[in-house]
């Protein structure tokens, strides 16, 4: 099946950095790649839908100043939380669109701004 | 607009029953696609199963059936022979327009010994 990886799993950092997340396709390509972030006990919210050569298109409500999104491969989605502060902390998780229109899920990125 | 609704927080059941989640949809495009995710305490989202709108038989995998009620506008899913490694939350979900998912508030199963 398809799989789909992402890195780092965890992370810690102080407030004013940037941290970036990294999602990669393993044994497919994705020209079109989401990202979606979970607070506690709620549900998934799509940030920005990724597209390989192209600017990513962000959901109401997103600053995309903050949250940068490459594509810059067809295997590889990056998201930069810059200027992190610790209300961006949050479970971030990517997935890649399969051909038949099916999204294959990361295993997310826990990330906690102290 | 499009929208999942999720409306058991929680459910608990005895290991080895039967157990339906719902789900309740409501979108105005005739065509559409419902999904079920399970999440466990990881993180990872499991895809468990898919019905597209036009599709004429109720998904079936393994040990988890759709209920899909069109006219309802209703996509249960249900588990059968419920086992511990259940125990979880479970996300609905659409497709909107050509790929973009949203997601219900999800329901936590717990399974019981």
């Amino acid at each position: 099946g398809a799989v789909v990886s992402q890195h780092p799993s965890r992370v810690i950092c102080k407030s004013g950095t940037s941290v970036k997340i990294e999602c990669r396709s393993l044994d497919f390509q994705a020209t079109t790649m989401f990202w979606y972030r979970q607070f506690p006990k709620q549900s998934l919210m799509l940030m920005a839908t990724s597209n390989e050569g192209s600017k990513a298109t962000y959901e109401q409500g997103v600053e995309k100043d903050k949250f940068l999104i490459n594509h810059a491969s067809l295997t590889l989605s990056t998201l930069t939380v810059t200027s992190a502060h610790p209300e961006d902390s949050s479970f971030y998780i990517c997935s890649a669109r399969g051909l038949n229109y099916e999204q294959y899920f990361g295993p997310g990125t826990r990330l906690t701004v102290t | 607009a499009q929208k999942i609704t999720q409306t058991q927080p929680g459910m608990f059941v005895q290991e080895k029953e039967a157990v339906t989640l719902d789900c309740t949809y409501d979108t105005s495009d005739p065509s559409y696609g419902l999904f079920w995710y399970k999440q466990p305490s990881s993180g990872e989202m499991i895809f468990l199963i898919y019905q597209g709108s036009y599709d004429q038989q109720n998904a079936t995998e393994g040990r988890y059936s759709l209920n899909f009620q069109k006219a309802r506008k209703s996509a249960n899913l249900v588990i059968s022979a419920s086992q511990l490694g259940d125990s979880a939350m479970y996300f609905c979900a659409m497709r909107r327009g050509a790929q973009k998912l949203v997601f219900g508030q999800g329901t936590r199963l717990t399974i019981n010994p």
